[in-house]
């Protein structure tokens, strides 16, 4: 069956540090990844987007690598602030039966930026 | 610019009782609609989405059910309520089914 693996549940990392979050998927090839930012108590927020033939996506800290080959993507966030403190969400399009694809997301990994 | 409502942003029902939320988008036409739960310890579960006026797809068999009565409108609801609906519910809205989705702030259910 089709999974969506985001092997930490939480991750400590000192502030000024790089942090690196992994999202694993099998047994599908999705045409594009996305990744989110959720706080406690409220909905998530869109970080980025990239497709199947990029390898690598770029916003202000962040960075965003896909690789196919590997079926993994990589979430950077460089020169890390306490106040990236959250909950990063992994999401893929994934078939949902009768033609139809929908954005199915991992369980997240809980970052603490520790000051 | 667009933005999205939910409300209740709370709600404690007790067991058996009915259920309405809603939600309404601002700023944007015909918007894919989507319904999420995320229960504690687990990851967003996408329990019904739209793509128009009284268009709805269910992901998950349920006691829940939703409906879209305008373009901007989209509704979660129940008529008897179990223990296992509590839980955090999310709706979202997108431009297509293959873009990024903007979420509302959610309702907070707990059903005793």
């Amino acid at each position: 069956s089709q999974k969506i693996e985001q092997n930490s549940e939480a991750l400590n990392i000192q502030e000024g540090k790089t942090a690196t979050l992994t999202c694993n998927y099998t047994n599908y090839s999705p045409a594009y990844l996305q990744w989110y930012r959720q706080d406690p108590g409220r909905g998530p927020v869109f970080l980025l987007l990239i497709r199947e033939n990029e390898k690598e996506k770029r916003k202000e800290r962040l960075k965003v690598t896909f690789d196919t080959t590997l079926k993994q993507s990589l979430f950077h966030i460089t020169a890390s602030q306490p106040a990236d403190s959250a909950t990063y969400l992994c999401a893929l399009d994934l078939y949902s039966g009768a033609g139809s694809y929908q954005l199915t997301f991992g369980k997240g990994t809980k970052l603490s930026v520790i000051p | 610019s667009q933005t999205i409502h939910q409300w209740p942003a709370t709600l404690v029902q007790p067991v058996g009782s009915p259920l309405s939320l809603e939600c309404t988008v601002e700023g944007t036409s015909n918007p894919n609609l989507y319904w999420y739960r995320q229960a504690a310890g687990r990851g967003l579960q996408l329990l019904f989405y739209s793509v128009g006026i009284g268009q709805i797809s269910s992901e998950v068999p349920q006691n829940l059910s939703a409906s879209r009565p305008q373009d901007r409108q989209f509704i979660l609801s129940s008529k008897k309520l179990l223990l296992s609906d509590s839980g955090f519910y999310l709706c979202a809205w997108s431009v297509g089914g293959y873009n990024e989705q903007f979420f509302g702030p959610g309702t907070r259910l707990t059903v005793l």
